[in-house]
C-alpha cells in the first residue's frame, strides 16, 4: 500500500503566478488534510476534505487560496497570484474515518 | 483542543533511553494523547495515541500520568534516526477526524 503522495517535491513560481499542488491519498482514505510550514515555524491547519467536500477550511486564507477533492482524482491545493509569504511547505494528510494521519513528503513552493 | 506544553529541546545519547515530558493540565476526560514526529526535511509521522492506559507499540511507549495531566513519550534506544521534533497533541475522541493543532513540539538531538 502506497504511502500518500504529493507532487510535485519541489516548486518554483514567480510572484503572480499560479501553484497547483496535488495529494494523492493513501488507498481507502477519504479524509484529506493539507497544512503549511513556514521557515522556523510550525505546521498550521488549512483545510479538511472528504470526497468532493470541504468539512473545515478554517485555517486557509479567504483570498487566492482553494482546495477540492473530486471524486476522482487527487485532492488539489491551488494558490493564486502567489506572493513571497507564500513560500513555504505545504504537506497533505490522509486518513480512514477516526484514525491516525498519515503525512505525505510535502511540496517545498519557493515564490522568487 | 486543550494545550499542551512541552520543552524546546532536549538532548540524548545514542543507545540510551529518553523520556519526552508533555504537561496538559486542561486535559477534558474526552482527549486522546497523540505525539507525531517530525524528521529533517520530511512530513510528521505519526508515533502513538492513548486515552488513560500506558500504551506500547514497535516505535515507543506512552506512559499517561494517572491524574492524566500528564504524559511521556518513551523510546527505549535512541538512535541517530531518531533526531526529530516531537509533537504531543490533544485530539477529542468525540469529534471525529479533527485536525491536528501542533505546538512547538521539542527538538530531540541525539548524540553519537
Amino acid at each position: 500500500n502506497a504511502g500518500v503522495m504529493q507532487n510535485p517535491r519541489h516548486l518554483v513560481r514567480r510572484r503572480g503566478q499560479e501553484a497547483r499542488l496535488r495529494c494523492s491519498p493513501m488507498k481507502g482514505h477519504s479524509h484529506v488534510y493539507w497544512y503549511r510550514q513556514l521557515p522556523e515555524e510550525g505546521l498550521k491547519f488549512m483545510v479538511y476534505l472528504q470526497k468532493e467536500n470541504i468539512i473545515d477550511e478554517s485555517g486557509m486564507p479567504k483570498e487566492r487560496f482553494s482546495a477540492e477533492f473530486p471524486k476522482e482524482g487527487p485532492s488539489i491545493l491551488r494558490i493564486q497570484q502567489v506572493v513571497r509569504g507564500d513560500s513555504a511547505a505545504y504537506f497533505c494528510a490522509s486518513s480512514p474515518p477516526t484514525a491516525e494521519q498519515f503525512f505525505g513528503p510535502g511540496t517545498r513552493l519557493t515564490v522568487l | 483542543d486543550a494545550k499542551t506544553t512541552q520543552p524546546n529541546s532536549m538532548e540524548s545519547n545514542e543507545e540510551e533511553p529518553v523520556h519526552l515530558p508533555c504537561n496538559h493540565s486542561t486535559i477534558s476526560g474526552t482527549d486522546y494523547i497523540h505525539w507525531y514526529r517530525q524528521l529533517p526535511s520530511q512530513g510528521p509521522e505519526y508515533v502513538i495515541h492513548g486515552l488513560t492506559s500506558n500504551v506500547n507499540n514497535r516505535m515507543a511507549s506512552l506512559a499517561i500520568a494517572e491524574d492524566r495531566k500528564s504524559s511521556t513519550l518513551i523510546l527505549h534506544r535512541a538512535t541517530l534516526r531518531d533526531a526529530a521534533v516531537y509533537y504531543c497533541i490533544l485530539r477529542d475522541g468525540n469529534s471525529g477526524n479533527t485536525p491536528l493543532v501542533f505546538g512547538k513540539g521539542t527538538r530531540l538531538s541525539v548524540i553519537a
